[in-house]
């Protein structure tokens, strides 16, 4: 059973560019999250998503982020215009739909994104 | 808002020996998740170990338990018998239980250092 993909593992944009990253649950999660690690810190939540539904975008920048979740395909994460600020590791996540106790609580975590903006 | 704190930022232990790590979190919710997750050099997250709060009894994984304490709103992982690839950034995180599901709050986590 194939964990959580994501990818690129390591993306290197210029100033201004935009950059795209890409996740793929695990088989039967509907749910996945995003979340951001700069150096040195923890993980910072940025937004939760369900197939074709932003359910938690609280933690997402007001400007030149978006996530989608489509009903085909994998998530992904868009950033434009990026600055050297957003250099950071990029973390998806997935769970099943959580109806009942147990296993089903538990988000898996993706081996992460790297972004280097220069 | 949830929040979670943990309060070292470092910790080393020898080899073989025992180490606690101290988790507090502040939430109005009466039924939860709590989790630990490890982030070793290669910086991937795995999960430890998992706490259900309805649950007193404290979850145990080999190596690894936890002393979570409701009312106190404490979650400590206890590593016994500790090895060199225990060494990490540790993470504690909560979860509100909703059918619908919800995010994953972390703390600022603790560097675990083993020391031969």
């Amino acid at each position: 059973n194939a964990g959580v993909m994501q990818n690129p593992r390591h993306l290197v944009r210029r100033r201004g560019q935009e950059a795209r990253l890409r996740c793929s649950p695990m088989k039967g999660h509907s749910h996945v999250y995003w979340y951001r690690q700069l150096p040195e810190e923890g993980l910072k939540f940025m937004v939760y998503l369900q197939k074709e539904n932003i359910i938690d975008e609280s933690g997402m920048p007001k400007e030149r982020f978006s996530a989608e979740f489509p009903k085909e395909g994998p998530s992904i994460l868009r950033i434009q215009q990026v600055v050297r600020g957003d250099s950071a590791a990029y973390f998806c996540a997935s769970s099943p739909q959580s109806l009942y106790r147990g296993s089903g609580n538990t988000i898996y975590f993706g081996e992460g994104s790297w972004l280097t903006v220069v | 808002a949830q929040t979670v704190t943990q309060s070292q930022p470092e910790m080393s232990v020898q080899e073989a020996e025992t180490v606690t790590l101290s988790c507090t979190y502040d939430t109005s919710e009466s039924d939860y998740y709590l989790f630990w997750y490890k982030q070793p050099p290669s910086r991937q997250m795995i999960l430890v170990i998992r706490q259900e709060a309805y649950k007193q009894q404290n979850a145990t994984e080999n190596r690894f338990s936890v002393n979570f304490q409701k009312a106190a709103k404490s979650f400590s992982l206890k590593i016994s018998d500790s090895q060199l690839g225990d060494a990490a950034m540790y993470f504690c995180a909560y979860r509100r239980r909703e059918t619908s599901g919800s995010r994953l709050t972390f703390g600022e986590g603790t560097q675990l250092t083993v020391n031969p």
